[in-house]
């Protein structure tokens, strides 16, 4: 079954306090990618990731980092998190190649009050 | 870099009416970027509705139907007859080579609401 899974789906935290969002795929796909969702402005980049170790930042990296220390894990690293990084994150993989389907995960809403 | 414009944010449409979703695009690389569609129900991941990475080709999938049209570099979605089922947020998206890999790039989303 293809699948990526993001955990947690809802997350509340304070301003200042540190967030990790997970997420995993079960098809072995080389990249994976963090996006994150605001009204009005669809999907932006955060972090793209080749493959294990080989991290590229997207369009709009300031305020976040990434892990990825196996090809099926990617986390995402909020340290100090603030108000305006309040949205809904998604998680994606693909095979890698132009032309393939990029597979999402069904969200985490992070708010941060 | 590159960009996807999508100019609706949210349509109206009466069921059996038929639908149109604008999207243009203007892709970096020398080439041409392959074209796709996504689309997100309500509490669901986005997924994939249609591709088409060919320019002047179709591509279609429950109903719906996007032609690759380089010229105006455009990727249009069109539908005869919407269903109340196909109320959700539509993507147009493009795919393009960057300094690492391939990436893809979204739109702003369409939302659809059909009307019973």
């Amino acid at each position: 079954d293809m699948k990526v899974t993001q955990m947690p789906r809802y997350l509340i935290k304070r301003m200042g306090e540190n967030v990790l969002l997970e997420c995993g795929q079960d098809m072995s796909h080389e990249t994976m990618y963090w996006y994150r969702q605001d009204p009005g402005l669809g999907l932006q980049l955060i972090y793209i990731s080749y493959d294990v170790d080989s991290n590229s930042e997207g369009d709009i990296p300031k305020g976040y980092r990434v892990s990825r220390k196996k090809r099926e894990h990617f986390s995402l690293i909020l340290d100090s998190a603030k108000t305006n990084q309040t949205s809904v994150y998604f998680c994606a993989s693909s095979s890698g190649t132009a032309n393939t389907e990029v597979f999402f995960g069904k969200g985490t809403r992070l708010t941060v009050v | 870099g590159d960009s996807v414009t999508q100019t609706e944010g949210q349509v109206t449409v009466s069921e059996s009416k038929s639908l149109i979703i604008n999207c243009t695009y203007s892709a970096t690389s020398i080439g041409y970027p392959n074209l796709f569609w996504y689309v997100r129900y309500p509490g669901e991941g986005l997924q994939l509705l249609l591709k088409v990475i060919t320019a002047g080709q179709k591509g279609s999938s429950r109903g719906f139907e996007a032609t690759y049209n380089k010229e105006a570099t455009s990727f249009h979605l069109q539908k005869a007859s919407v269903q109340e089922s196909d109320s959700a947020v539509y993507y147009c998206a493009l795919s393009d080579r960057g300094n690492m890999g391939y990436k893809l790039t979204f739109g702003t989303g369409t939302s659809l609401l059909v009307d019973p």
